[in-house]
């Protein structure tokens, strides 16, 4: 099964600070790949489908990246009601779905 | 408005099973599989499977082992998932999701908990 390795696990920014998170797979997936945002007692919420389309109501700050193993998330602007996790998850051929581990995102 | 509502929570003892459903409504039953994705105290994300609510065809994560069956009733319009073997390991909040692997539409979650 494709393994999909999410970094880094935790980070603090400040408001208005760019954040960037990084998913690796461990074979090609195209772009298909999806990006969640998960706050506490809450189901996930998409936000990137297909590597880099935004889901509409999504804010544009933001943005997904990357095809192929390597993949990025970045908020541009961090605000506070971004504080959550964020997790990649990957898609293709394969029914098997895969998560990122997630990445805790705070504001300093 | 598509809605994916989830049946309340749930107190286990280790070595039973539970069988939480997942009611979807605002869209046709048999177009779109549904997914069940675990998330567990301290832990990330972790997807269990899929059934095809068509054709009942399903696909379960290695992960669970066997301990897993996913049904779906079209009379109903309602989706259940089984673990069986439980223990305190499966103390967890599971969600369902729409979908054939982007998920837009989730239900609001079920705990389960397990405890002796």
């Amino acid at each position: 099964d494709i393994q999909m390795t999410q970094s880094p696990s935790s980070l603090s920014a400040s408001v208005g600070d760019r954040v960037t998170i990084t998913c690796q797979a461990t074979r090609d997936i195209s772009n298909y790949l999806n990006w969640y945002q998960q706050k506490p007692g809450k189901a996930p919420k998409l936000l990137i489908y297909d590597a880099f389309k935004l889901e509409r109501g999504v804010p544009e700050r933001f943005s997904g990246h990357g095809s192929g193993t390597h993949f990025t998330f970045t908020i541009s602007s961090l605000q506070p009601e971004d504080t959550a996790t964020y997790y990649c998850q990957k898609f293709d051929n394969d029914p098997v779905i895969s998560f990122g581990g997630g990445t805790k995102v705070e504001i300093k | 408005e598509v809605q994916l509502v989830q049946s309340g929570a749930e107190v286990k003892k280790p070595g039973s099973t539970v069988k939480i459903s997942c009611k979807i409504s605002g869209y046709t039953f048999a177009d779109y599989y549904i997914h069940w994705v675990q998330w567990a105290p301290g832990k990330g994300l972790e997807w269990m499977g899929f059934v095809d609510p068509e054709h009942g065809h399903t696909v379960y994560a290695q992960t669970f082992q066997g301990r897993l069956t996913m049904t779906a009733d079209s009379s109903s319009d309602t989706v259940f998932l089984e673990v069986s073997s439980l223990t305190t390991q499966d103390s967890a909040v599971y969600f369902c999701a729409r979908g054939f692997g982007v998920f837009a539409h989730w239900g609001q979650g079920t705990l389960v908990s397990v405890s002796s």
